[in-house]
């Protein structure tokens, strides 16, 4: 059964702190994973990607994510938080052989104090 | 830009009306998916459709129908609106060939409340 899980339902972190929101996956194959934000009362936008390559992914508004294969973690990061980060972080993942369907973890809010 | 757009970004119906949910994308796609989003529950798959009349059932189809006519429009249908169907409502669209994933592309969303 492929699976996401994204075990903070919240994170919360000072403007100017490295953060990191966390994501562990199951699938069958190698894993095609994204990380999605979503703002209130807004659909989803995507943030990165990691289909194959450097284990370390960058993406929009500076976050990157990490790629750990033996952990099966795809966790995102940024070095340094700003407010306006703050928002609903969804992974995401795809297994190689089911070809379109993604599996969403349940979200995590980060909330950014100034 | 790829648009996926849907016709309302807020709904209150009653229950037992039939609703239809609209989402049109501009790129082309050949996939399209809807989702509901719940508290707590993440996004959850309902329909979707890797081209036109094809649809194929996702996790929790019960109480929903599609329709893809056109390439670029997928019509989500709640029969008769049960209010255990309050929600929001994601429809999105992604375009595949191989290892070139590109992910989905999503709608600005559908709040749907049944009263």
């Amino acid at each position: 059964a492929q699976s996401v899980a994204q075990p903070e339902d919240q994170v919360n972190v000072a403007e100017g702190n490295p953060l990191t929101v966390k994501c562990t996956y199951s699938v069958s194959g190698n894993p095609y994973l994204f990380w999605y934000v979503q703002y209130p009362n807004r659909g989803l936008q995507f943030l990165l990607k990691y289909i194959t390559g450097d284990n370390l992914v960058k993406g929009s508004y500076g976050f990157e994510a990490e790629f750990n294969k033996s952990q099966t973690s795809f966790h995102l990061k940024k070095p340094s938080a700003l407010v306006s980060d703050s928002a609903l972080y969804f992974c995401a993942v795809r297994g190689q052989y089911n070809f379109n369907k993604f599996y969403f973890g349940s979200g995590t809010k980060l909330n950014v104090k100034p | 830009d790829v648009k996926v757009t849907q016709s309302s970004r807020y709904l209150v119906k009653r229950t037992g009306e039939k609703v239809f949910l609209e989402c049109v994308q501009d790129m082309d796609h050949e996939n399209m998916f809807w989702y509901r989003q719940d508290p707590g529950l993440g996004l959850r798959l309902i329909y979707f459709s890797y081209d036109v009349k094809m649809k194929e059932k996702g996790d929790i189809p019960e109480g929903y129908s599609v329709s893809r006519e056109k390439k670029e429009r997928f019509s989500l249908i709640l029969e008769s609106a049960s209010t255990n169907q309050t929600s929001m409502y994601l429809c999105a669209s992604s375009f595949e060939r191989g290892r070139l994933s590109y992910g989905y592309t999503f709608g600005s969303g559908t709040r749907l409340t049944v009263v």
